[in-house]
């Protein structure tokens, strides 16, 4: 079975670090790539970047740019998403998901984890 | 940044109507680089429709979808009751980008 599965709930302070993980299984994984979209609560799906496991060539939205790094591991079939510093306004629902085609990020995503919810409170 | 922006945001029918949704987007779009998802309550987004009109795996046929340059539109031919849920259009021709979503509702 195709399946991305992600890591835990977290609960963080303002101004800690957070790796967030996606892992991937009953496909080639280096062969599609990735992305991460948030939703934050009660709103509607915000695609932050996308992410090649096997070259790592990584592409950014412009809103997410700076603020978010997204990486992957091919040798453990993992991608990540983390933050440096935080913020409260980071609170939200992430999720990865494969694009459909391999080797292009075309044809929508057609695979998703199950989201990872991130709140961020002092 | 191409900006997609979908209507009506609500849309409030009964179980056996026909739902038409609409995605417009701020410039032109390839008709190959348009997405449809569907999003019910705690659950992860599942795509529907990929290249404007073609219907991902596993989706009924009452799900379709057309449209070309900056109009797409999603059309369910009769709603069943699993179909009340929040839809999604997206562009992954320049990078991607997400409508703000049209909840489909029961009346």
């Amino acid at each position: 079975e195709v399946q991305l599965v992600q890591s835990g709930a977290e609960v963080k302070k303002p101004g800690e670090s957070l790796k967030i993980s996606c892992k991937g299984s009953g496909y080639s994984f280096t062969s599609y790539w990735i992305g991460w979209v948030r939703q934050m609560p009660g709103k509607g799906l915000e695609w932050m970047g996308i992410i090649y496991p096997n070259d790592s060539d990584t592409r950014y939205s412009p809103s997410f740019q700076g603020q978010v790094t997204i990486s992957a591991d091919k040798s453990i079939s993992t991608a990540y998403l983390q933050w440096s510093s935080l913020k409260a306004s980071d609170t939200a629902t992430f999720f990865c998901a494969r694009c459909q085609l391999p080797y292009f990020p075309y044809y929508g995503m057609d695979v998703w984890g199950q989201g990872t919810t991130v709140t961020v409170s002092s | 940044e191409i900006v997609l922006t979908q209507s009506p945001g609500t849309l409030s029918l009964s179980p056996g109507e026909r739902a038409t949704l609409s995605c417009r987007a701020s410039q032109s779009v390839s008709s190959s680089d348009l997405a449809w998802y569907q999003q019910k309550p705690g659950q992860a987004p599942r795509l529907l429709i990929y290249g404007a009109s073609s219907r991902a795996t596993g989706i009924p046929d009452r799900f379709s979808g057309s449209g070309s340059g900056a109009d797409f539109t999603l059309i369910i031919s009769r709603l069943e009751p699993e179909d009340f849920a929040v839809y999604y259009c997206q562009q992954y021709g320049r990078s991607f980008t997400f409508g703000g979503g049209t909840k489909v509702e029961i009346k």
